[in-house]
């Protein structure tokens, strides 16, 4: 398998402007997970989907902020409008069963000027 | 609910001395533990896991790790530090209900030649 492919891999747009980030889970998972991770804050999980849905979204900063998985092979993490204290990277993991093992992809790195 | 501490954010060693990264959790129930690495611009790689059975675990890259519950520790070692060790490692809880993990603050190793 390829692992878990997060696209783009590295991003840089303007202030106010829309973000779509992209993931793509390992083949037969069925745990996804957002993480963002920045000096400051370390790694903080974003939101949690089990079998494309979503479970917990606490950690999702603002309503800025949305997630979606329409099925079990895509996720997008949106940014709208966005600023510049959203720059960080942004990984996306997935997992199966117990124990709940990570895997993580290669991130996605967020530059907003 | 679980938490996670890595004591010291930062450790050096010279190359081939002993490893010793802490980690400490808590955890009302019976936890699985976790360490990650992740090198510069990659994502977090699995090393090690607990899950059940025997508190001695052996990883990749000659790391192992002893989950000692009267001490709610799960440190990592290794015996000789390597150059290619040089990278930022991550402690990890979860229950065995749960699906997510909880991560420390991370521990940046540098190795001095």
């Amino acid at each position: 398998d390829a692992g878990v492919i997060q696209s783009p891999r590295h991003e840089v747009t303007e202030m106010g402007q829309e973000v779509t980030l992209r993931c793509k889970p390992i083949s037969g998972h069925n745990s996804l997970f957002w993480y963002r991770q920045t000096m400051m804050r370390g790694l903080e999980l974003l939101i949690y989907f089990n079998n494309n849905v979503p479970i917990d979204d606490s950690g999702m900063p603002e309503d800025r902020f949305s997630a979606k998985m329409p099925n079990a092979s895509f996720s997008t993490l949106k940014i709208q409008p966005s600023e510049p204290r959203d720059s960080a990277v942004y990984f996306c993991a997935s997992s199966l069963g117990r124990p709940p093992e990570a895997f993580f992809g290669q991130g996605t790195r967020l530059t907003v000027v | 609910a679980q938490s996670v501490t890595q004591l010291g954010s930062h450790v050096s060693v010279s190359e081939g001395a002993l490893v010793l990264l802490r980690c400490n959790y808590s955890s009302s129930v019976p936890p699985y533990l976790f360490w990650y690495v992740q090198y510069p611009n990659q994502g977090l790689q699995l090393l090690l896991k607990y899950t059940t059975g025997a508190t001695l675990v052996k990883g990749i890259n000659g790391f192992e790790a002893e989950f000692k519950k009267s001490e709610t520790s799960f440190h990592l070692t290794k015996p000789s530090a390597h150059m290619s060790d040089a990278a930022e490692y991550f402690c990890a809880v979860t229950t065995h209900a749960g699906n997510m993990l909880t991560f420390g603050g991370g521990t940046r190793l540098m190795v001095k030649p």
